[in-house]
């Protein structure tokens, strides 16, 4: 079973549709994240969690919000979709300060499309 | 500024055959961390391997090596032996400051494509 897991898989929606992104993890780690990844640009952090109680903000946090219902689980929405939010949407996870490499753990992506 | 720079959109390699994926980074801060990650045509970032700032030695796992040049401010990926399922995107990061100095997010590079030829 996949330790990091993204629903939907594929989403098509229309602009102006209100999505929501869902990560659920069966890791415990603490830390959670939400990337966008557009050709060309590689990966962009969107909103960061340290544990349920703190949201942060990445560096293209605008048109977004999250919520992180459980340490298990961190939704992403797109409130009102525009079409250049079209892209691959990933969920990582990561462990606390205290582990040495703190590596992050991706899920398998949600590939977004909006008309 | 750039942080991290993959000059190489895409490689081609023979199969069996050794290749070098290139990564530059620019950091001001003594401690930092460097991450390859792959992206086969399935979508999902695979942990490859890690360096610390700090560490000696360059980081080896199994096929997978970094060239590390501190100096140079380059962290190269070196996959000896190539195969036909090492086609995939790769993707270099950086970490900024140290693990236990809290938050430490990851800043990707545009990334390389590979492809491995029989």
């Amino acid at each position: 079973d996949a330790d990091v897991t993204q629903t939907p898989r594929n989403r098509i929606t229309k602009t102006g549709k209100r999505i929501m992104l869902e990560c659920s993890q069966t890791k415990g780690h603490d830390r959670m994240y939400w990337y966008r990844q557009d050709p060309g640009l590689g990966l962009r952090l969107i909103y960061y969690s340290f544990d349920v109680k703190d949201i942060n903000k990445g560096e293209i946090s605008d048109g977004y919000s999250v919520s992180r219902q459980a340490q298990a689980k961190f939704s992403l929405s797109l409130e009102s979709a525009i079409p250049n939010q079209t892209a691959l949407y990933f969920c990582a996870t990561s462990r606390g300060s205290r582990y040495q490499y703190n590596e992050q753990f991706f899920g398998p992506g949600t590939r977004l499309t909006v008309l | 500024a750039q942080k991290i720079t993959q000059t190489q959109p895409g490689m081609f390699v023979q199969e069996k055959e050794a290749v070098t994926l290139d990564c530059t980074y620019d950091t001001s801060d003594p401690s930092y961390g460097l991450f390859w990650y792959k992206q086969p045509s399935s979508g999902e970032m695979i942990f490859l391997i890690y360096q610390g700032s700090y560490d000696q030695q360059n980081a080896t796992e199994g096929r997978y090596s970094l060239n590390f040049q501190k100096a140079r401010k380059s962290a190269n990926l070196v996959i000896s032996a190539s195969q036909l399922g090492d086609s995939a995107m790769y993707f270099c990061a950086m970490r900024e400051g140290r693990v236990s100095g809290g938050y430490n997010k990851l800043i990707f590079g545009a990334g390389t494509r590979l492809a491995v030829h029989p």
